[in-house]
C-alpha cells in the first residue's frame, strides 16, 4: 500500500468538476510542497501541478491544486474526455527519507 | 528540445543483473536532480531512487536498498541505474525523471525502458 493514499477512482461528466484528493502525515503532505501528475494512457507521466498550487506552462488553469493538513486536492475543471488518464500525488517523506506518490486515481469522464 | 532517453532494459533471469542509461539533453544536466521511478505492469508510479546534481548524495526506497545503485556522468550528459539481485518484483516500466526548479516534482520524463524477470 502507498504511503500516500488516493481513491481508486473518480467520475464525472463533461464540463462539470471534479476533485481528487491524496492523504498523507505531517512526515510528508503536511510539512513539504505536492506535485500531482497525469498519465495518459501508455504513456510517460506529466506534471500538471506542483509546490503544492503552480501550474507548469501549458497547463490550462482548469488543473488547480491545494493542500490543508496532511491532505492535498487536485481540482479539474470543465473536464474533457481528454482528461481521462490516471492522476499521481507525489512528495518527499521526510521520516522515510524517500520520495512518495499516492496509489493513483483513475478518472473517467462520462 | 529537452529530452530524456531511457535505454538498457530487458528480460534477466532472477538473481541477475542489469544497468539503465538515461541521455539527457537540451538542458544544462549537471544542474539538476534525477530520480529513478518505475512502475509495475497494471500498477501506479513508485519512487525508486534519487541522486543530487554533482552525484554527491543519493536515497532509496527501501524495496531496492542494498540491491540497485543511482549513479550519474555529468561529463556524458547520463543518469544510470544498476540493478543487481534482481527479483519478480522488480518487473516494471523504469523512469528517468528531471527534478525541476520546484520541490521535489520531476518536470521532464524520459519513455521509460521495460525490465522484465523472469526464468
Amino acid at each position: 500500500q502507498s504511503v500516500l493514499t488516493q481513491p481508486p477512482s473518480v467520475s464525472a461528466a463533461p464540463g462539470q468538476k471534479v476533485t481528487i484528493s491524496c492523504s498523507g502525515s505531517s512526515s510528508n503532505i503536511g510539512n513539504n510542497y505536492v506535485s500531482w501528475y497525469q498519465q495518459l494512457p501508455g504513456t510517460a507521466p506529466k506534471v500538471l501541478i506542483y509546490d503544492t498550487n503552480k501550474r507548469p506552462s501549458g497547463i490550462p488553469d482548469r488543473f488547480s491544486g491545494s493542500k490543508s493538513g496532511t491532505s492535498a486536492t487536485l481540482g479539474i475543471t470543465g473536464l474533457q474526455t481528454g482528461d481521462e488518464a490516471d492522476y499521481y500525488c507525489g512528495t518527499w517523506d521526510s521520516s522515510l527519507s524517500a520520495g512518495v506518490f499516492g496509489g493513483g486515481t483513475k478518472l473517467t469522464v462520462l | 528540445e529537452v529530452q530524456l532517453v531511457e535505454s538498457g532494459g530487458g528480460l534477466v533471469q532472477p538473481g541477475g543483473s542489469l544497468r539503465l542509461s538515461c541521455a539527457a539533453s537540451g538542458f544544462t544536466f549537471r544542474s539538476y536532480w534525477m530520480h529513478w521511478v518505475r512502475q509495475a505492469p497494471g500498477k501506479g508510479l513508485v519512487w525508486v531512487s534519487h541522486i543530487n546534481s554533482d552525484g554527491s548524495s543519493t536515497n532509496y526506497a527501501d524495496s531496492v536498498k542494498g540491491r540497485f545503485t543511482i549513479s550519474r556522468d555529468n561529463a556524458k550528459n547520463t543518469l544510470y541505474l544498476q540493478m543487481n539481485s534482481l527479483r519478480a518484483e522488480d518487473t516494471a516500466v523504469y523512469y528517468c525523471a528531471r527534478e525541476g526548479d520546484t520541490f521535489y516534482a520531476m518536470d521532464v520524463w524520459g519513455q521509460g525502458t521495460t525490465v522484465t524477470v523472469s526464468s
